[in-house]
């Protein structure tokens, strides 16, 4: 089974423009989740999505949004850009069938890592 | 105050040696996660738990759900396990995906 892919890989942008990170998940995965890296605060949810819908969003202003398509493969979105944005963004994809389901694995992609000057 | 602290921040070792790694957390969870992540991004599941001990060849998790702790352990270490370990919870009620990680623990092994 091909794992999580993530496109582009690396992507260099401007203050103030736009930039859209693709994800497709493992096959059959349902559940994409995305993720925020950076050497000032780690590890940090962004959102989760699952069956097209967003299930939960952690705290980041609204530049940041996201979407799902019905074959799970998801994209990220981030609005005019700001030098903070530069980090590690990463994707997971789970089986998790719903909310109330035990936990599964998260399996993570390579990243696309955004520099924005 | 974070809600999941990782200790040590850095760990070097020697090839051979007992290495464990110590996640604290202070909300209730019903999972915990950890991560590894090697130079370049990638990032591995080593494990997922909600309670007791799992082993993965030469790792092994435990938690204690009572004390809000896990702790992960390398034995006979090697150079190839430096990576960036760490330590994940899923929040008691939250959604798959919703993870609270730590700040991460280096480790490095010396040959």
């Amino acid at each position: 089974k091909a794992g999580v892919t993530q496109t582009p890989r690396y992507l260099i942008k401007t203050r103030g423009q736009q930039v859209t990170l693709s994800c497709s998940p493992i096959s059959g995965h349902r559940s994409v989740s995305w993720y925020q890296q950076t050497p000032g605060q780690g590890l940090q949810f962004l959102f989760e999505y699952f069956s097209e819908t967003q299930r939960n969003k952690g705290n980041f202003p609204g530049r940041f949004s996201g979407r799902q398509f019905s074959n799970s493969r998801s994209e990220m979105n981030v609005s005019t850009l700001e030098l903070g944005d530069s980090a590690l963004y990463l994707c997971a994809s789970s089986a998790s069938r719903d909310r109330g389901s035990s936990s599964y694995e998260q399996y993570f992609g390579p990243g696309t890592r955004l520099t924005v000057t | 105050k974070n809600e999941v602290e990782q200790s040590p921040q850095n760990l070097t070792a020697q090839e051979g040696e007992f290495i464990t790694i110590n996640c604290s957390y202070s909300v209730g969870i019903s999972a915990l996660h950890w991560l590894q992540q090697h130079p370049g991004g990638g990032i591995v599941s080593l494990f997922m738990l909600s309670s007791g001990k799992k082993k993965h060849g030469r790792l092994i998790a435990t938690i204690n759900i009572q004390e809000k702790h896990s702790s992960l352990h390398i034995t006979a270490s090697h150079p190839r396990d430096s990576a960036v370990y760490i330590c994940a919870v899923r929040e008691y009620g939250g959604s798959q995906g919703n993870l609270i990680f730590g700040k991460g623990t280096k480790l490095s092994v010396k040959p």
